[in-house]
């Protein structure tokens, strides 16, 4: 099975700051990656797929990038409203596996 | 417009039982690849179990031989048999469309497994 780790676990940045969360794949997982947000109390929303693809909606302060083993999830300018937890999920084959999570904080 | 519905969770003894349904609208379960994925309290997401548009079934370790899942295209349903339930299979659980990454999610339904 794939193991992703997500670092770091949690952060706490200001308004307007760049903010970078990384997930590595055990192996390589061909740009076959998606990020989602939870927002406290809600259902997880997809972001990203296929490792940089925003999905329908998104704003584009949220990017992703990344190939092989290593991904990123960058927001380019913090907002309020960005206070959530964050995971990446890997879907190569049949592997379907998440990360930990990283929980966003406004300072 | 797709929504999922979950029902069938409640408060449930260890060893015991419970069908988890997903009513879908907007869309075809049967073409689609569908999946379920937990999240316990106060953890992360946890991927269960995906059934394909073709049928085939894979499961997450630690639900397999426990946990069945299947559909029923009459009523555009998908279903989660979850057996031998245990503590850790306390949490909320999401029926999703799945292209790979998991595109709609419905709201959930709570299984708490406790004496």
């Amino acid at each position: 099975d794939i193991q992703m780790t997500q670092s770091p676990s949690s952060l706490s940045a200001s308004v307007g700051d760049r903010v970078t969360i990384t997930c590595r794949a055990s192996q390589a997982i061909a740009g076959s990656l998606a990020w989602y947000q939870q927002k406290p109390g809600k259902v997880p929303k997809p972001l990203i797929y296929a490792a940089s693809a925003l999905q329908s909606g998104v704003p584009s302060r949220f990017s992703g990038s990344g190939s092989e083993t290593d991904y990123t999830l960058t927001i380019s300018s913090l907002q309020p409203e960005d206070v959530a937890t964050y995971y990446c999920q890997d879907y190569k084959g049949a592997s379907r596996s998440f990360g930990r999570g990283t929980k966003v904080e406004i300072k | 417009e797709v929504h999922l519905v979950e029902t069938g969770g409640g408060l449930i003894q260890p060893g015991g039982s419970l069908i988890l349904s997903c009513a879908a609208s907007g869309f075809t379960v049967s073409s689609n690849h569908m999946s379920w994925v937990r999240q316990a309290p106060g953890t992360g997401l946890e991927w269960v179990s995906v059934l394909y548009s073709d049928g085939n079934i894979v499961y997450a370790d630690s639900v397999k031989g426990r946990f069945t899942i299947s559909r029923d295209s009459s009523k555009n349903t998908l279903y989660l048999q979850v057996n031998s339930l245990r503590a850790e299979d306390t949490a909320v659980y999401y029926c999703v469309t799945d292209v790979g990454f998991f595109d709609s999610w419905g709201q959930g339904t709570v299984v708490t497994v406790s004496s």
